[in-house]
C-alpha cells in the first residue's frame, strides 16, 4: 500500500469553479501535512501547510482529517493560472512521502 | 541567484557509465534530501541527510550512493547507470526550525541509454 495516494485526475473545471481534492495517508503516526504546487516539468514548491485546526489562504484551503487519515484542498472561484498538479506530502518520522499528485486544468 | 541549484540540468548517458548529480544550496539548512519522479509515481526519496556526518537510506537507494562535502553541497551518484534509472531527479532542503518546507532545485533530466 502506498504511504499516500491521490486521485490523478485530471479535474478540468471552468473559470470560477470551486474543486476540491483529497488525499489519504497510510501511517497513524504521520506529524505533519502540506500540499504543493508542480507545474510542468518543473520543481514542486509549497502552496500551504495544513494543520489540524484547518486553515486559509486566500483561494485555498486545507483541512486535516487524523480520525480517517485525509488531507484536503479546496481551491475557490479557480484561476487559469491554477492549472498545474497538486502533490500531498505527508511527514512521517522525519521523512517525507508525496502523492503522485492531482491534475488541475481550468477552462476559459 | 537561485537558493539549491543542480548541475547538470539535463544528461544522456549509456548505460554502465558512472554519473554523478550536483546539488548546491545557500539556504544554510542542514537537512538534504535526494528524490526521482516518475511519471505516474510521484516523487521518491532516494537518501537525506540531516547534517554533514549523518546520510540515510531513503525508499529507492539501490543502485545510488550520496556524498555531503559540505552542508551546502550534497551529491548524488550513479556507478552503473541502468535504464530505469531513466527520470527527473530533484534534489531539496529543509529546516524543521521553519516549518519544514522543503526547497527544491530546478531537476536534473537523466536519460540512459
Amino acid at each position: 500500500r502506498k504511504e499516500v495516494e491521490q486521485d490523478p485526475g485530471p479535474f478540468n473545471v471552468p473559470e470560477g469553479a470551486t474543486v476540491a481534492f483529497n488525499c489519504t495517508y497510510s501511517n497513524s503516526a504521520s506529524q505533519s501535512f502540506f500540499w504543493y504546487r508542480q507545474d510542468c516539468r518543473k520543481e514542486p514548491k509549497l502552496l500551504m501547510s495544513v494543520y489540524s485546526s484547518g486553515n486559509e489562504d486566500g483561494r485555498f484551503t486545507a483541512q486535516l482529517n487524523r480520525a480517517s487519515q485525509y488531507i484536503s484542498l479546496l481551491i475557490r472561484d479557480s484561476k487559469l493560472s491554477d492549472s498545474a498538479t497538486y502533490l500531498c506530502v505527508v511527514n512521517s518520522q522525519n521523512k517525507f512521502y508525496f502523492g503522485s499528485g492531482t491534475k488541475l486544468n481550468v477552462k476559459p | 541567484d537561485a537558493d539549491v541549484t543542480q548541475t547538470p540540468r539535463n544528461r544522456i548517458t549509456k548505460t554502465g557509465k558512472r554519473i554523478m548529480l550536483e546539488c548546491s544550496q545557500t539556504k544554510g539548512h542542514d537537512r538534504m534530501y535526494w528524490y526521482r519522479q516518475d511519471p505516474g509515481l510521484g516523487l521518491r526519496l532516494i537518501y537525506y541527510s540531516f547534517d554533514v556526518k549523518d546520510i540515510n537510506k531513503g525508499e529507492i537507494s539501490d543502485g545510488y550512493s550520496v556524498s555531503r562535502q559540505a552542508q551546502a553541497k550534497f551529491s548524488l551518484s550513479l556507478e552503473s547507470a541502468i535504464p530505469n534509472q531513466t527520470a527527473l531527479y530533484f534534489c531539496a532542503t529543509s529546516d524543521p526550525r521553519q516549518g519544514d518546507e522543503q526547497f527544491f532545485g530546478p531537476g536534473t533530466r537523466l536519460t540512459v541509454l
